[in-house]
């Protein structure tokens, strides 16, 4: 079983939709969760970051983690086709571990004019 | 502008050629990562290190080798390669204590 599931889409919404995308995690030790975005033929560029459960907010972007369900969302309100992109959640044990992440296998999304 | 650099952003090779894969970052972070992606699959840590001369090999197995001998350049090396090599190979760099981590665009190998 892998240590983090994400849903693979592909993804294909209209624009304006609210997008909701999920991870799954095994490790109840996780505590530092981020969502990376990744353009095609470009690396990823981290969106967001949050410790520990709970909600954060930058824009049209929502983080929310629930430990007790070992579930991480990210929510995009008022979807633009510049979101088409691929969003990988991350997560890592400690502050320290610098990039020694464990990484979901990312889902595609398509926003439609 | 502070950056991160991959080169080439492509290499097509043969069977058996030595090829070295280039990484340099001028934002002045101590870490840096080299992870490998497929299409579809997650991004698995190959090898990092924490600061010149210190080099560590991470959780995905791989024949690469990799050097640091100044903080802004961190080259990935494969002595002898093999069709199973073909990935996306990304290079990334992260300040001492934070997680954020920094990609650059990466490069595609393909051996034929």
């Amino acid at each position: 079983q892998k240590e983090v599931e994400q849903d693979p889409g592909p993804l294909s919404v209209p624009e304006g939709a609210i997008v909701s995308l999920n991870c799954t995690y095994s490790n109840s030790a996780f505590q530092y969760f981020m969502w990376y975005r990744q353009y095609s033929r470009k690396g990823p560029e981290l969106l967001m970051y949050t410790y520990s459960s709970g909600n954060k907010e930058d824009g049209r972007f929502t983080a929310q983690v629930d430990k007790s369900s070992k579930y991480i969302s990210l929510f995009i309100r008022d979807s633009q086709p510049s979101d088409s992109a691929t969003y990988l959640c991350a997560m890592s044990l400690t502050y320290n571990q610098g990039g020694k992440l464990i990484f979901g296998q990312g889902t595609e999304l398509s926003v439609k004019p | 502008e502070a950056d991160i650099y991959q080169t080439p952003r492509y290499l097509v090779i043969g069977t058996g050629k030595k090829i070295t894969l280039e990484c340099s970052q001028t934002m002045g972070h101590d870490k840096m990562y080299w992870y490998q992606q497929d299409p579809g699959m997650e991004l698995h840590l190959i090898h990092y290190s924490y600061g010149v001369n210190s080099t560590e090999k991470g959780d995905l197995s791989s024949e690469s080798t990799v050097s640091r001998i100044r903080t802004e350049h961190f080259p990935l090396t494969l002595e002898s390669a093999r069709p199973s090599h073909t990935s996306q190979y990304l290079c990334a760099s992260s300040e001492r204590g934070l997680e954020k981590l920094f990609f650059g665009s990466g490069t595609q190998l393909s051996v034929l």
